[in-house]
């Protein structure tokens, strides 16, 4: 059972490119979380979505980020006209169930604004 | 602000010895879980502990939950090389309708071999 992907792992653009994001959960996992990480912090999270549907965007800016996660293929996260505040790493985790219990995290996309 | 704060925020020890590390948090849980991060790598989960559960145990971890003080510890047992890592207690949150997990700062373990 492969774990969660996350691809691609380190992507360079350029101020005002677009991002794009892919996270294939756990097989049988229909909940995904989005997460940011800059140097030496915490996780912070960003957006939960559950097959086709945002279930809490609350922690993601509300201009230029967008997330979805399709009825097939992978979940996406978007960041529009990026800016140089944008370099983070940007984490996906999966879950069987929400409810906040344990989450499988994928090894994250290092994302780099130049 | 956080809902987990981890202390120290950095620790270094000698291999063989025991590792503490404590967690804060604010208000009240359904559970409180710990984490592990390799250098560039995602998360790792470790261990789950309810809140109607005092201690826990898995493997030569293990962790300890007081509710009055709002407070956890992670103690892992005769370290190794491969414990270093930066740990991350994280709390649940409900928040408009959905639970989320809220981490803290972490703290970075180096253990020296």
């Amino acid at each position: 059972n492969a774990g969660v992907m996350q691809n691609p792992r380190h992507l360079v653009r350029r101020r005002g490119q677009e991002a794009r994001l892919r996270c294939s959960p756990m097989k049988g996992h229909s909940h995904v979380y989005w997460y940011r990480q800059l140097p030496e912090e915490g996780l912070k999270f960003m957006v939960y979505l559950q097959k086709e549907n945002i279930i809490d965007e609350s922690g993601m800016p509300k201009e230029r980020f967008s997330a979805e996660f399709p009825k097939e293929g992978p979940s996406i996260l978007r960041i529009q006209q990026v800016v140089r505040g944008d370099s983070a790493a940007y984490f996906c985790a999966s879950a069987l169930t929400g409810g906040g219990y344990e989450q499988y995290f994928g090894p994250g996309t290092r994302l780099t604004v130049t | 602000s956080q809902q987990g704060e981890e202390d120290p925020q950095a620790l270094s020890i000698q291999e063989g010895e025991n590792a503490t590390m404590n967690c804060s948090y604010k208000t009240s849980i359904n559970n409180l879980q710990w984490y592990r991060q390799n250098s560039g790598r995602g998360l790792v989960h470790l261990i789950l502990i309810r809140s109607n559960e005092r201690e826990k145990h898995s493997g030569r971890l293990r962790v300890t939950l007081d509710t009055s003080k709002k407070s956890s510890s992670l103690l892992i047992t005769a370290s190794r090389a491969a414990d270093t890592a930066s740990y991350f207690c994280a709390t649940v949150k409900t928040q408009g309708g959905s639970e989320k997990l809220v981490f803290g700062k972490g703290t970075k373990l180096t253990v020296n071999p």
